[in-house]
């Protein structure tokens, strides 16, 4: 069954600091991996879309790394702003269709 | 440039009403998605059409539901009748498919519709 977990589900961190999420999937064929940015109230937007050789993508302070070995994603924020706070959403894109499969989203809240 | 455009923004209708939820994508997208959101299911496919032929609607979760795209400029959710159950934020979005459909570009959300049903 294809399957994107997120984690971890919400996660709480102070102004200017780091932090990573996490995303692993069960999905075949892989055709790319995307995370999306969605702030409260508002449709997702788009941060990043790894295929299957890139191993890192980078949109400013968003970095996505993808290891299509053991099927693990992360996003990396670095020196995080209020602004930042959101839900975060892995997708999986299968076989050449246009099948998505979503994770469930993990909540940030930056605090100051 | 405009991005997705949904209205309305907010619906709130009795049970057994008739929804028509409406949906302008990106000039020049040929592949428009209708995706219902809600906090126990997340995100889920409803249907999409690709050059305004609609090509998986397995997600639709029932009669109720029915989805038109007429022109490759505007497209329609209806819900007939609407149930509580149907309460969610009902999402829109387009892309540019690759080649000659297969694949999916990057996929541009509409804001929302957020449907209450009483």
């Amino acid at each position: 069954k294809n399957q994107v977990e997120q984690s971890p589900q919400s996660l709480i961190i102070l102004e200017g600091k780091n932090c990573t999420l996490q995303c692993n999937y069960t999905v075949s064929p892989f055709s790319n991996l995307r995370w999306y940015k969605q702030d409260t109230g508002r449709g997702p937007v788009s941060l990043t879309i790894m295929t299957f050789s890139e191993n890192t993508k980078s949109n400013g302070r968003y970095t996505a790394t993808l290891d299509a070995d053991t099927k693990q994603s992360s996003l990396h924020i670095t020196a995080s702003q209020l602004s930042d706070s959101a839900s975060y959403i892995c997708v999986v894109s299968v076989g050449y269709g246009n099948k998505l499969v979503f994770g469930a989203g993990t909540i940030l809240r930056v605090k100051s | 440039d405009a991005g997705v455009i949904q209205s309305p923004r907010h619906e709130v209708t009795e049970m057994g009403q008739e929804v028509t939820l409406r949906c302008k994508p990106i000039s020049g997208h040929n592949s428009l998605f209708w995706y219902r959101q809600t906090m126990m299911r997340g995100l889920e496919l409803l249907i999409y059409f690709n050059n305004n032929v609609p090509i998986d609607d397995s997600g639709m979760p029932e009669d109720r539901f029915s989805a038109k795209m007429p022109n490759a400029s505007f497209s329609t959710l209806k819900i007939q009748p609407s149930e509580p159950r149907d309460s969610a934020v009902y999402f829109c979005a387009s892309s540019l498919a690759l080649g000659t459909g297969i694949g999916t570009g990057e996929l541009f959300f509409g804001e929302g519709s957020r449907l209450t049903v009483l």
